[in-house]
Order: C-alpha cells, then structure tokens, then sequence
C-alpha cells in the first residue's frame, strides 16, 4: 500500500462547480499535511497547508480527519484557471521529517 | 531572478553517460533536496540534504549520487544513465520554521531523456 494515495482523477467539473479530492495516508505518526498545485509542466507549488480543525483560503478549504488518516480538499465556485494537478504531501514525524508526495489528482475546470 | 534554478533545463542523453544535474538556490535554505517526478508516480525523493555535512538517501538512491558543493548548491549526478532513469527531476529547499512548516520551493525541473 502506496504511504499517501490519492485518486488521479481526471476530475472534470464545469466552471462554478464545487470540486473535493481526498488524500489518505497510512502513517498515523504523520506531523504536517499540505496540499501542493503543479500546473502543466511547470513545478509543484505550496497551496494550503492542512490544519487539524480545518482552514479556508478564499475558494479552497483543507480539512484533517487523523481519526481516519485523510486530508481533504474543497474548491467551491471553480474557475478555468484552477485547472491543475493537485498533490498532497504528508511529512512524518522524527527528525528526518521525510515529505511524501501523492501522485496527485488532475482537475480540468470546463467553460 | 527565480530562487531556485535548474540546469540544464532539459537534456537527451544515451545509456551509459555520466549526467549531472545542477541546482542553486538563493532563499538562504539549509535544507536542499532532489526528487523526480513519472506519470502516474507522483514525486519521489532521491537524496535530501539537511545542511553542507549532511547528505541523505531518499526512497530512491539507487543509480543516483549527489554534492553539496555550498549551502546554495546541491548537485544530482547520474554515473551511467540508463533508460528508466528518463523522468522529470526537480531540486527544491526548504526552511523549517518554528513550528516545522517545511514549506518547499522547487525549481523549474530537468526534462531528462536517456535513450
């Protein structure tokens, strides 16, 4: 079983749609989730951060649920230019603190 | 200028060659790493280096060697390319805040074709 799995998608949503990937995790010592963006081609950027009791960026909200080891993602009113891969990355605990990426879930936001 | 670059930014090689792969940053990050990313794969870690001292293997070492030349630079070196190590290759840094956030920074990425 892969660390950190996620579904690859694609996700194919109208523009205004509201969108949610879920990543799971087998670690239960992982510290820190994020969710990173990479666009076509182009490198992986920070997103959000993963919070325990859940937090908003504008359109994006990143919840925690350690009890059932899966971080989540919401994209509400979804844009053309919010199409993208979306990878999750967990880190563990220790001092290593080793990132694991997922493969990532592509969204193609359609006009 | 971007913080953190790559060269070269592509390159076609054939089996057997020695390759190297350079990264620099100047974000003044200790931490400095090297991943690549397949389809369907996701990224995955090659080497990671915590500070000039301190290099470390990654998920997958093996056919992979790296330099840490300066706190700014850390190099990936394949010693004879072979076909599968043809793949997507980022360097990135990090900082870890207090707190540890270890947010990452990649660079652009080396498009690397061994035929």
């Amino acid at each position: 079983r892969k660390e950190v799995e996620q579904d690859p998608g694609p996700f194919n949503v109208p523009e205004g749609a509201t969108v949610a990937f879920n990543c799971t995790y087998s670690n239960s010592a992982s510290q820190s989730f994020f969710w990173y963006r990479q666009d076509c081609r182009k490198e992986p950027k920070l997103l959000m951060s993963v919070y325990s009791s859940g937090n908003e960026d504008g359109r994006f909200t990143a919840q925690l649920n350690r009890a059932s080891q899966y971080i989540s993602l919401l994209i509400r009113d979804s844009k053309l230019s919010d199409s993208a891969t979306y990878l999750c990355v967990v880190i563990s605990s220790g001092s290593a603190r080793q990132l694991t990426f997922g493969s990532g879930t592509q969204l193609t936001v359609l006009p | 200028d971007a913080d953190v670059t790559q060269t070269p930014r592509n390159r076609i090689t054939k089996t057997g060659k020695r390759i190297m792969l350079e990264c620099s940053q100047t974000k003044g990050h200790d931490r400095m790493y090297w991943y690549r990313q397949d389809p369907g794969l996701g990224l995955r870690l090659i080497y990671y280096s915590f500070d000039v001292k301190d290099i470390n293997k990654g998920e997958i070492s093996d056919g992979y060697s790296v330099s840490r030349q300066a706190q700014a630079k850390f190099s990936l070196s394949l010693e004879s390319a072979i076909p599968n190590q043809t793949a997507l290759y980022f360097c990135a840094t990090s900082d870890l805040w207090p707190g540890g956030k270890d947010t990452q920074y990649f660079g652009p990425g080396t498009r690397l074709t061994v035929l």
